[in-house]
């Protein structure tokens, strides 16, 4: 089972500011499939980035993913106030799927 | 435009075997590629993906909770129908079920349901 790990736990930044998350995966992960995703309190994820580094459909592009093999990154280029919320990264390559513990991005 | 709905109790008593229903529009469990998932997050925690079917109804399982653990489909309801055997105050948690179809242009979970709340007590 591959197992994510995410860091920082909290990030605390303002708006304007960019944030810099980061998943590392405790084996490769296959093909690149690594998702990233935002949650805010009371509402379900929402698909941000899907293999690696592809936007899904609608997402701002302030928001891009990079990485391979076992080392990922979430980079949001200037925090709007509606960004601050949870992150998580999953990898979908390898059965089973897992998700990391999540990054909070909150304001300072 | 798809859209996912879970359904099922929101109290069960521990021992109990909880049953789930994700019924879903917009998309057919029978199109290549097409898989739904089960996903549940405790209050105040992280994300733990459950299982998952696909369209040849394949099926994969959490590696911790596949023993208790067991998904359908209903191609015809437009339905994915989670079992969960022995219930425990610690699966308290929101279920969602969510979307994922394997293309080349495509990856992760879209689409996600808004979340069922299910409390485990006696």
């Amino acid at each position: 089972e591959i197992v994510l790990t995410q860091s920082p736990g909290t990030l605390s930044l303002s708006p304007g500011e960019r944030a810099t998350l980061s998943c590392r995966a405790s084996q490769s992960v296959s093909s690149s499939y690594l998702a990233w995703y935002q949650q805010k309190p009371g509402q379900a994820p929402r698909l941000l980035i899907y293999g690696a580094s592809s936007r899904a459909t609608g997402i701002p592009d302030r928001f891009s993913g990079s990485g391979s093999g076992t080392d990922f990154t979430l980079t949001i280029s200037r925090l709007e106030p509606e960004d601050f919320a949870v992150y998580y990264c999953q990898q979908y390559g390898s059965s089973p799927v897992t998700f990391g513990p999540g990054t909070k991005v909150d304001i300072k | 435009q798809v859209t996912l709905r879970e359904s099922g109790p929101a109290l069960v008593k521990p021992t109990q075997t909880l049953t789930l229903t994700c019924t879903f529009s917009g998309f057919s469990l029978s199109t290549s590629g097409m898989c739904v998932s089960w996903i549940r997050q405790p209050p105040g925690k992280a994300l733990e993906w459950l299982a998952l079917i696909d369209w040849d109804d394949d099926k994969y399982y959490s590696t911790s909770l596949k023993t208790r653990l067991t998904i359908s489909k209903d191609t015809s309801k437009n339905q994915v129908v989670l079992t969960m055997t022995n219930m425990d105050p610690v699966d308290t948690a929101t279920y969602y079920c969510a979307r994922s179809w394997r293309t080349p242009a495509t990856g992760g979970l879209d689409y996600w349901g808004q979340g069922t709340l299910v409390t485990v007590s006696s």
